[in-house]
């Protein structure tokens, strides 16, 4: 079976940066996603890491520990449009499949 | 664009009632899923499917069917609807392979009373 734990909510500023946690365990291991959920909408994705390490995608960044079983999503320069859910998700080993925590819900305060 | 429609948005039935909930999806995904989004749970896994007549059972499928008739759509009947049902439903597609993301559809939001 998988675990998945995140904070449950976070408070940050506009313009601060904010990092959510995630911690998992998994049989086995085939990258962690990230997804972003604004408030009555669907997901979308944001991030994809399988190897240890920090991936940068503009004002976003994900980072994996393989080891550890742990990875953060860091997000600079807040804008209130980041007031959003952020779900943590790991792909089963045999397909494409996800297992969710569930979420951390990111309010950007003026 | 490719896109994936759930419809409707949002039913309200009866409790023993039987519903069906759409999913099509354009981008000629083999991979579809169906998920229930509640509260203090986070998105759980019904019903996945890897191709044309292939469906398989996720972690809470009791209640729920799903048909694969072709690659486009994955339909999500709930048998005999129930309170405990009352929930938001995603469906989503993805290619094959493990590193591929999910594409999500808006979501139907579902009450059963």
């Amino acid at each position: 079976g998988q675990n998945i734990d995140q904070p449950t909510e976070m408070t940050a500023t506009e313009g601060a940066i904010v990092q959510i946690n995630c911690t998992y365990q998994t049989s086995g291991f085939n990258g962690l996603f990230w997804y972003q959920q604004h408030a009555g909408e669907a997901p979308t994705f944001l991030s994809y890491n399988v190897l240890d390490g920090l991936e940068e995608k503009g004002r976003f960044s994900s980072f994996l520990s393989r080891s550890k079983g742990y990875s953060y999503l860091l997000l600079k320069e807040l804008q209130m449009k980041d007031s959003a859910s952020y779900l943590c998700a790991v792909p089963n080993t045999n397909a494409g499949k996800s297992t969710f925590g569930d979420g951390t819900t990111l309010t950007v305060k003026p | 664009d490719a896109e994936i429609t759930q419809s409707p948005r949002h039913k309200i039935t009866e409790t023993g009632r039987q519903v069906t909930l759409a999913c099509h999806q354009t981008w000629n995904h083999n991979n579809m899923f169906w998920y229930r989004q509640d509260l203090g749970h986070g998105l759980r896994l019904i019903h996945y499917s890897y191709g044309v007549h292939d469906t398989n059972k996720g972690e809470v499928s009791d209640g729920y069917s799903v048909s694969r008739s072709n690659t486009e759509d994955l339909p999500l009947t709930l048998e005999s609807a129930a309170s405990s049902q009352t929930s938001v439903y995603f469906c989503a597609s993805s290619v094959s392979g493990d590193n591929s993301p999910l594409h999500f559809g808006n979501g139907t939001r579902l009450t059963v009373t």
